[in-house]
C-alpha cells in the first residue's frame, strides 16, 4: 500500500519570502509524485510530478520541488511567493505496489500568503 | 476543449433520496476516478475505473456505486443518500497507468439534509 504524509495542514508566509511544503510518502516500489494545487472553489491543477530522471523537478508558477528516495520526500518550494500563490497544495503518490491506477493523497497544505 | 465536465455543479438531497452524478471526459483517457474532499481529509478514492469495462472500489466505496458507461464516461450514484456523503466530489481521468497527470473536474458541492 501507499501513503502519502504533509507534515503541515498550513503554512502562512509574507509576500516574496521564500516557502517550502513538506511531503513525505511510503511504498515499497518505485512511485511517481505529483503535486497538485486547488484554488478556492476550483478543481485541481498540476504543479509539477516526478515520473524518473533528475530529482529536481520544475514546475507552473515557478515552483520547484525535489525527489529524495533515501528520505522518501517529495518537498515542494519556491523562492519567492505572491498573494496570487495562496491556494490549498496536494501531494499524491500514484504507481507503487501495484496500485498504478490508484492516485493517492495527502491531506493538504493551506498555503497563505500575506502581504 | 472541456477536458472533464462534471454535472450538476451543486445539489441538495434530503437523507434517503438518490441522485447520480455524471462525469465525461473528451482526451481519450482509459483510467477514470471518483474521489470526494472533506476539510482536514484531503481527496479520498471512492471507485476507479482503469480502462473501458473495469472498476474497482477504492479507499472509501460504502454506500456509492459506478458504472463506467464508456471510454467516455463514468458515473457515480447514491441509492440512498446520508448525511455523511455531504462532500464535494471530484471526478478525473488520466492517460496511462499512472504515470501520467490526472486532470480534474470541476467538482459537484452535495449537501444531503
Amino acid at each position: 500500500a501507499q501513503s502519502v504524509t504533509q507534515l503541515d495542514s498550513q503554512v502562512p508566509v509574507f509576500e516574496e519570502a521564500p516557502v517550502e511544503l513538506r511531503c513525505n510518502y511510503s511504498s515499497s516500489v518505485s512511485v511517481y509524485l505529483f503535486w497538485y494545487v486547488q484554488y478556492p472553489n476550483q478543481g485541481l491543477q498540476l504543479l509539477l510530478k516526478y515520473l524518473s530522471g533528475s530529482t529536481l523537478v520544475k514546475g507552473i508558477n515557478g515552483f520547484e520541488a525535489e525527489f529524495n528516495k533515501s528520505q522518501t520526500s517529495f518537498h515542494l518550494r519556491k523562492p519567492s511567493v505572491h498573494i496570487s500563490d495562496t491556494a490549498e497544495n496536494f501531494c499524491a503518490v500514484s504507481g507503487g505496489g501495484g496500485s498504478n491506477y490508484k492516485l493517492t493523497f495527502g491531506k493538504g497544505t493551506l498555503l497563505t500568503v500575506n502581504p | 476543449n472541456a477536458g472533464v465536465t462534471q454535472t450538476p455543479k451543486f445539489q441538495v438531497l434530503k437523507t434517503g433520496q438518490s441522485m447520480t452524478l455524471q462525469c465525461a471526459q473528451d482526451m481519450n483517457h482509459n483510467s477514470m476516478y471518483w474521489y470526494r474532499q472533506d476539510p482536514g481529509m484531503g481527496l479520498r478514492l471512492i471507485y476507479y475505473s482503469a480502462s473501458e469495462g473495469t472498476t474497482d472500489k477504492g479507499e472509501v466505496p460504502n454506500g456509492y456505486n459506478v458504472s463506467r458507461l464508456n471510454k467516455r464516461e463514468f458515473s457515480l450514484r447514491l441509492e440512498s443518500a446520508a448525511p455523511s456523503q455531504t462532500s464535494v466530489y471530484f471526478c478525473a481521468s488520466s492517460g496511462r497507468q499512472g504515470s501520467t497527470e490526472a486532470f480534474f473536474g470541476q467538482g459537484t458541492r452535495l449537501t444531503v439534509v
